[in-house]
């Protein structure tokens, strides 16, 4: 069965600096690997996956993610911190199969600071 | 489009009463999602349905009942609820599973709490 791990619960970081949000999986295929980003009292929305294309995808609102299969990991990446990018972040796997789900990890909050 | 619709947005709940919870979606979507939201937790399936008429189980089905009578519908039932019941609830929806992955297009929430 396939897993996210999410170390950390909550990140904070200035305006302006770097965004690393840390997403680790386990599969034993190859996984198809997702982030959700969700706002305040809002739904979960899909900021960028990754599809066994380009291992590098670019997201929207200036994320990327980088896929590493030697590491199995699927970090995402921005290269300054706005404040409306304070949100809950969640990484995800789906492996395919007729009863495959999509596997959340626990999510992280990122703060930004003024 | 509307995309994915939940009704109602917030309710509480005594123990022991029942209650239902809508969601459409007008994607023509085939398949049909329920999660819950708890804090530390991520988001953890419920129930699901690949087409009207069928459901399955999910990671945490115990204590809820769906249904897919129509295509856009998937309905959560709680027959007798429970303080652990307490969370936020997520539709979703997809044009298709299996190996070609679509998108799961979450709606807005219902916030339940269960006194």
């Amino acid at each position: 069965a396939q897993s996210v791990t999410q170390l950390g619960s909550h990140v904070s970081v200035s305006e302006g600096a770097l965004v690393l949000l840390r997403c680790n999986y386990s599969s034993s295929v190859p996984p198809y690997l997702f982030w959700y980003v969700q706002y305040p009292n809002q739904g979960l929305q899909l900021l960028l996956k990754y599809t066994s294309a380009a291992t590098l995808v670019k997201g929207i609102n200036g994320f990327e993610a980088e896929f590493k299969k030697s590491e199995t990991s699927f970090h995402l990446t921005k290269p300054s911190a706005h404040m409306s990018d304070a949100a809950e972040y969640f990484c995800a796997v789906y492996v395919g199969g007729a009863n495959s789900k999509l596997t959340f990890g626990k999510g992280i909050t990122l703060s930004v600071r003024p | 489009n509307a995309g994915v619709t939940q009704t109602p947005k917030f309710r509480v709940l005594k123990t022991g009463q029942s209650m239902t919870l809508l969601c459409a979606q007008d994607m023509n979507h085939e398949y049909m999602y329920w999660y819950r939201q708890d804090p530390g937790m991520g988001l953890r399936l419920i129930h699901y349905s690949v087409g009207e008429g069928t459901t399955a189980k999910g990671e945490v089905p115990d204590g809820y009942n769906v249904s897919r009578l129509k295509k856009q519908n998937f309905l959560l039932g709680l027959e007798s609820a429970a303080p652990s019941q307490t969370s936020v609830y997520f539709c979703a929806s997809s044009r298709s599973a299996g190996r070609s992955y679509n998108e799961q297009f979450f709606g807005p929430g219902t916030r339940l709490t269960v006194l």
